[in-house]
């Protein structure tokens, strides 16, 4: 059984288009993320909810909306795709705040053309 | 502002040889600190964590992290190296939130 999983795993889509990436975690956490990692391998933060509230929001352009339907999926959705866009999306889960470890997914390897 | 930093961007060792990765952080007070794996093409796996107490964590694959206060570092050792360790190994801090910051990651390559 994944703990976390992502779908899809690829995502190839041309400029302009929207898109969305599922995530699902079946570890009974309440706080959920999403980063994402560039071409140089650099993980940066995008967002965090907890109980599906909206903790952590950095600087993201308003085109990534992300959506927790309940405590144990959150998608995310990317209007308008631009080239920049390309890059590998990974979501984690944690239990609580702090210091806890987070989960992660495969990630999502998404391609804008 | 608060920074985790991996010096090395890419080290090659032998099969066999020790290894160690380091890692330094910029907090103000002591975080909590995580080193993970990422495999080619896969997600990211905890391999060990840094909360309190005994400065010398173990965890899996034979790993061990020292937590270092006076130098704010957290390096990652293994005394042998396997093949299948060639991976991009990333150190991360958090504090009291849920924010983890990464650092930038440094891939490993092992040579037979």
């Amino acid at each position: 059984d994944t703990a976390v999983s992502q779908t899809p795993k690829y995502l190839v889509t041309q400029m302009g288009n929207d898109k969305s990436i599922k995530c699902e975690q079946n570890l009974g956490h309440d706080t959920m993320y999403w980063y994402k990692q560039d071409s140089k391998k650099f993980l940066k933060i995008m967002f965090s909810y907890n109980n599906k509230e909206l903790i952590i929001n950095e600087t993201v352009p308003n085109r990534f909306s992300p959506k927790s339907p309940d405590k144990a999926h959150l998608n995310l959705h990317i209007n308008s795709l631009e080239l920049g866009d390309s890059a590998v999306y990974f979501c984690a889960s944690s239990q609580g705040t702090g210091g806890n470890i987070q989960y992660f997914g495969a990630g999502t390897r998404l391609s804008v053309l | 502002a608060q920074s985790v930093t991996q010096p090395d961007i890419h080290i090659t060792v032998s099969e066999g040889a020790s290894l160690e990765l380091r890692c330094n952080y910029s907090y103000g007070a002591t975080p909590y600190l995580f080193w993970y794996v990422q495999s080619p093409g896969q997600g990211l796996q905890l391999l060990l964590k840094y909360f309190s107490g005994d400065t010398l964590v173990q965890g899996i694959k034979g790993f061990e992290a020292e937590f270092k206060r006076s130098q704010s570092s957290f390096n990652l050792r293994k005394p042998s190296v396997h093949w299948s360790d060639a991976a991009e190994y990333f150190c991360a801090v958090s504090y009291n939130n849920n924010d983890m910051r990464f650092g930038a990651g440094t891939r490993l390559t092992v040579k037979p």
